[in-house]
């Protein structure tokens, strides 16, 4: 069964920092494009990072260049998203993915206010 | 790449056929000549479901009522005999280019 555990969400103030982890099982993480995925209230989805396999190579939508960064762990099937200088835009539900959308995390929800 | 839906919100009848347009800025034919569009259907306070990737191709459990076509900048989701199950919100998303970009959003509903 595939599964991919979101984790780490919660509440932080502006310009604060937190770290999303996704644990995954049940399909061939170490071969596959993983992105971070957020749904900020009342929008639209928005792929905000994504990562080659081998870890490599990553990339960041403009609003979020600089101040977050993607990572993974091959050896123990977890994908993160390190979020710094958090801003009240950033507040979202964050899903990780396989970045072709085939397998989805439950998603945390991520809430930046003072 | 700005993927454009229409419609943005869509009233249907329960049985009857839906359409949902997602026009591209720029084509979407890849460097290895794939085109990387996909269908998801997401309701709320669950995680999205893709329907469709690579333009056409049904991913497994999907019901054969739902189908794509497409190609280069213009592509369709079509939805036979719609049910009260697939209310909720429609997003093509392509992955030819980065960054991956989702259209809008076409919201389901039934009258």
């Amino acid at each position: 069964e595939v599964q991919l555990v979101d984790s780490g969400g919660g509440l932080v103030q502006p310009g604060g920092s937190l770290g999303l982890s996704c644990a995954v099982s049940g399909f061939a993480f170490r071969t596959n494009w993983m992105s971070w995925v957020r749904q900020a209230p009342g929008k639209g989805l928005e792929c905000v990072a994504s990562i080659v396999p081998d870890g490599r190579d990553t990339y960041y939508v403009d609003s979020v260049k600089g101040r977050f960064t993607i990572s993974r762990d091959n050896a123990r099937n977890l994908l993160y998203l390190q979020m710094n200088n958090l801003r009240a835009e950033d507040t979202a539900v964050y899903y990780c993915a396989t970045s072709e959308g085939g397998f989805w995390g439950q998603g945390s929800l991520v809430t930046v206010s003072s | 790449v700005v993927l454009t839906q229409s419609p943005l919100s869509l009233p249907v009848t329960l049985g009857q056929p839906v359409y949902i347009s997602c026009r591209s800025s720029q084509s979407l034919v890849s460097s290895t000549g794939n085109t990387f569009l996909n269908w998801f259907h997401h309701r709320p306070g669950q995680s999205p479901r893709r329907l469709i990737y690579n333009v056409f191709n049904r991913d497994s459990g999907v019901p054969d009522k739902f189908s794509g076509s497409g190609s280069r900048t213009d592509f369709t989701l079509r939805i036979d005999r719609v049910e009260a199950d697939d209310v909720g919100i429609y997003y093509c998303m392509q992955h030819s280019h980065w960054p991956h970009t989702f259209g809008q959003g076409t919201r389901v509903e039934i009258k």
